[in-house]
């Protein structure tokens, strides 16, 4: 089926312990998106890629690194987790115009830092 | 920061009835969409209305704009349980990128 894959979709970690949360998306759109929702916080973005090759800070960008490896795939790492990245991710993507059709995204990952 | 702001946070109603949620930006924008997040789901895109759109119909949704208010409505009509979600109102900035920035979002519970 056509759409945002996220993997994993749980995950518990340990403070201090890293990782790197898995985005791929099959549309062949430009623009993919990193967000993190928290209870009462609505959604707030990580960083952004607008094209293969180029990422951009979001609103939350500290504690968080991206690598848009190709067309398809945007991959966020947390290099040293910390409680306070407790959260759930979701991963979007859209087409150049967002007009054609808004933000795809996918089921999210559900993070848990002990 | 959030641009969007949704009200209510919290809405109940019986199936059936209308359920109207409202959303005010601050800052001026190329376009507003309206999302619904059903519970431990990702967001699914309802509807997108442009700013030089007053009102917009998608079946039982209708999205109202006003961009000397900064505000916008969303509309579901003839509510069914299986609305039951939180909505979220999604603005661009005007000028800027195509990033989007959403609201806090509305719990909508539809009892049946």
């Amino acid at each position: 089926n056509a759409g945002v894959t996220q993997t994993p979709k749980f995950q518990v970690l340990k403070t201090g312990q890293s990782m790197t949360l898995q985005c791929a998306q099959d549309m062949n759109h430009n623009s993919m998106y990193w967000y993190r929702q928290d209870p009462g916080m609505g959604l707030r973005l990580i960083y952004y890629s607008a094209s293969e090759g180029t990422t951009d800070k979001g609103e939350v960008p500290n504690g968080y690194n991206v690598s848009r490896l190709n067309k398809r795939e945007f991959s966020l790492r947390l290099e040293s987790a910390a409680p306070s990245q407790t959260s759930v991710y979701f991963c979007a993507s859209s087409a150049e115009d967002v007009r054609a059709g808004g933000y795809t995204f996918g089921s999210g990952t559900r993070l848990t830092v002990v | 920061s959030q641009q969007g702001e949704e009200d209510p946070q919290a809405l109940s109603i019986q199936e059936g009835e209308n359920a109207t949620m409202n959303c005010s930006y601050k800052t001026s924008i190329n376009n507003l969409q309206w999302y619904r997040q059903n519970s431990g789901r990702g967001l699914v895109h309802l509807i997108l209305i442009r700013s030089n759109e007053r009102e917009k119909h998608s079946g039982r949704l209708r999205v109202t704009l006003d961009t000397s208010k900064k505000s916008s409505s969303l509309l579901i009509t003839a509510s069914r349980a299986a609305d039951t979600a939180s909505y979220f109102c999604a603005t661009d900035a005007q000028g800027g990128s195509e990033k989007l920035v959403f609201g806090k979002g509305t719990k909508l519970t539809v009892n049946p």
